[in-house]
């Protein structure tokens, strides 16, 4: 099945600072979402993003799908921001695979 | 709108009980899945439905049983419970059922520990 890879595992950030967190697919997909879990273990879903570019507030995603690849932008991080981000692909067959997460800790 | 309502929110059970973890949507979604998430291992396909009546095996669905009787509720059962089943269960659901276009709502998840 496909792998998904994410990087980096852990992130600290100063309140302010930017980041951008990877995510690498080994095959071709036709589905790509990033979704943030709170520290209260909600998940809520941030981009639908199978190609190209998208922004939403400080939020931006851009998915490479020829090099199997995509990059969440977080600029001017808060700490509301904090938490575990993920990356999902979508096999064949209506399964979403997830990676295994890149842990974000913004502070004050 | 409630979106996707996950029950119990926590649940202890014994080695080699059996309990339902009881998931429903109100919008009428077509596709309904459950994943189990782990510590370091990210989510994991348990099982999932493209509609009423059909469900379908994910990564790890061994020990679950699930079911699809309406297009509302998506319930996941353990038959006899045990400790490798300690987990955070996730339901979640998308509007389409159509290859390239799931997008996912997810329910706040049930906390499951089997001693």
């Amino acid at each position: 099945g496909i792998q998904v890879e994410q990087s980096p595992p852990d992130l600290i950030l100063q309140e302010g600072a930017n980041s951008t967190l990877r995510c690498n697919f080994s095959d071709s997909v036709n589905n790509l979402q990033w979704f943030h879990q709170n520290p209260w273990g909600q998940l809520i879903n941030l981009f639908y993003i199978p190609s190209g570019t998208k922004q939403n507030g400080r939020l931006s995603a851009t998915t490479v799908a020829t090099e199997r690849y995509s990059l969440l932008y977080i600029s001017s991080s808060q700490t509301t921001d904090s938490g575990v981000y993920f990356c999902a692909v979508e096999e064949e067959g209506n399964k979403l695979v997830f990676g295994a997460g890149t842990i974000l800790r913004v502070k004050s | 709108n409630a979106g996707v309502t996950q029950t119990p929110e926590f649940q202890v059970l014994k080695t080699g009980q059996s309990m339902t973890l009881q998931c429903a949507q109100d919008m009428n979604h077509e596709y309904m899945s459950w994943y189990r998430q782990d510590p370091g291992m990210g989510l994991r396909l348990i099982h999932y439905s493209v509609g009423a009546g059909i469900t379908d095996q994910g990564e790890v669905p061994n020990g679950y049983n699930v079911s699809r009787s309406t297009t509302e509720d998506f319930p996941l059962r353990l038959l006899l419970a045990a400790p490798s089943q300690t987990s955070v269960y996730f339901c979640a659901s998308s509007p389409s059922r159509l290859y390239g276009a799931n997008v996912l709502t997810f329910g706040a998840g049930s906390r499951l520990t089997v001693l």
